[in-house]
């Protein structure tokens, strides 16, 4: 299995761009999530989806949209990018029980 | 906002020594975990302890949970250098798995 898969590992957008982040499971997880690692703290969470068709917001979902049409892809889009969305963003699953969630290897993204 | 708060945000310590990171937080919950990542790296979870246990192992960690006071402990013990990261709590409430994060912190262990 190759668990959670991010791309790309690396992103520089200007500012007023848009982008789809890509996560991946193998693992037949229902639940995904994306966070954002900023220096400094810990993980923020964006949004989330409990199974296929469903998502909702984390702590700070303005900016970002989400859709999972599969239960094995979440992607993440920037709508218009700026300054602020300057981070590491991660992706993870778990599965029903335990919740310990499997994170991806991040994606860096800078915006100019 | 942070439910967890890690203390100390930094520890330095010898290879062989123990090393000790607190994690207090805010609402009642269902578990908490810990979460080590690597520098550059995705998180990597270590343990979870449910809001009914007070304490659990797991090879050199060990994990105490005292919901009176809203803190958890993370013991490494015999540290070695690899175990060198950052290291989060993270808390669950109700039958929710959304995860709330610590700020972590630090350990450093010297060779």
């Amino acid at each position: 299995n190759a668990g959670v898969t991010q791309t790309p590992k690396f992103q520089v957008l200007k500012t007023g761009q848009s982008m789809t982040l890509q996560c991946a499971q193998d693992m037949n997880h229902e639940y995904m999530s994306w966070y954002r690692q900023d220096p400094g703290m810990g993980l923020r969470l964006i949004h989330y989806s409990v199974g296929a068709g469903i998502t909702d917001q984390g702590e700070v979902p303005n900016g970002y949209n989400v859709s999972r049409s599969t239960t094995e892809d979440f992607p993440l889009r920037l709508l218009s990018a700026a300054p602020s969305q300057t981070s590491v963003y991660f992706c993870a699953s778990s599965g029903l029980s335990p919740h310990e969630q499997y994170f991806g290897p991040g994606t860096r993204l800078t915006v100019t | 906002s942070q439910q967890g708060e890690e203390d100390p945000q930094a520890l330095s310590i010898q290879e062989g020594e123990n090393a000790t990171m607190n994690c207090s937080y805010k609402t009642s919950i269902n578990n908490l975990q810990w979460y080590r990542q690597n520098s550059g790296r995705g998180l990597v979870h270590l343990i979870l302890i449910r809001s009914n246990e007070r304490e659990k192992h797991s090879g050199r960690l060990r994990v105490t949970l005292d919901t009176s006071k809203k803190s958890s402990s993370l013991l490494i013990t015999a540290s070695r250098a690899a175990d060198t990261a950052s290291y989060f709590c993270a808390t669950s409430e109700g039958s929710a798995r959304q995860l709330t994060f610590g700020s972590g912190t630090q350990l450093t262990v010297l060779p």
